[in-house]
């Protein structure tokens, strides 16, 4: 049984098109978050939302939006997509307090 | 706000060989220090974790780090490692009580025969 699970594992897509990426946890953590990891594999984080409520919300552009339906799941919302959105986005969850986050697999986005 | 370094970008090492991978910290307040391995394709994996107590901590698959506040440091060991060691490892780093966590920027390890 995935702890984090994350859809879809990839995701092929023509520039200015709107996709969006599901994630989902079962450990009854309290915080979620998106990463982004580049193509060298620098690992930044994007969002970060506790009960469903954003804490974290890094310099992202705003074509970016996540959004929390219940604490057990976030969602990643990109529109008019470009070239450089091109990476590969984890979502994770922790226990309040931050102490370990649990990753999920990973979504590779190319954007041809 | 916290920063992490790793030291080395890349650590070619030989089969039943020990590795060390090292870590630097900055923060001006308390820290969790973390190791979390990625191996090709896949996502984080989290290694092991220091919280407080004993600056001896042990994880999964062999590894151990240890905390060294005054090096402000957290080296990642394994006395003997394996070809499936091959993979890429992060160090990373949260304030306590904070749920940023930043991450170094990886150590490629390749094991060869």
């Amino acid at each position: 049984d995935t702890a984090v699970s994350q859809t879809p594992k990839y995701l092929v897509t023509q520039m200015g098109n709107d996709k969006s990426i599901k994630c989902e946890q079962n450990l009854g953590h309290d915080t979620m978050y998106w990463y982004k990891q580049d193509s060298k594999k620098f690992l930044k984080i994007m969002f970060s939302y506790n009960n469903k409520e954003l804490i974290i919300n890094e310099t992202v552009p705003n074509r970016f939006s996540p959004k929390s339906p219940d604490k057990a799941h976030l969602n990643l919302h990109i529109n008019s997509l470009e070239l450089g959105d091109s990476a590969v986005y984890f979502c994770a969850s922790s226990p309040t307090g931050g102490d370990g986050y649990t990753f999920g697999s990973g979504t590779r986005l190319t954007v041809v | 706000a916290q920063s992490v370094t790793q030291l080395d970008s890349q650590v070619p090492v030989f089969e039943e060989a020990p590795v060390e991978l090292r870590c630097n910290y900055s923060s001006s307040v308390s820290v969790y220090l973390f190791w979390y391995v990625q191996y090709p394709n896949q996502g984080l994996q989290l290694l092991l974790k220091y919280l407080s107590g004993s600056t001896l901590v042990k994880g999964i698959n062999g590894f151990e780090a240890e905390f060294n506040k005054s090096q402000t440091s957290f080296h990642l060991r394994k006395p003997s490692v394996h070809i499936s060691d091959t993979a890429e490892y992060f160090c990373a780093v949260s304030e306590t009580g904070d749920y940023k966590l930043s991450f170094g920027a990886g150590t490629t390890v390749t094991v060869r025969a």
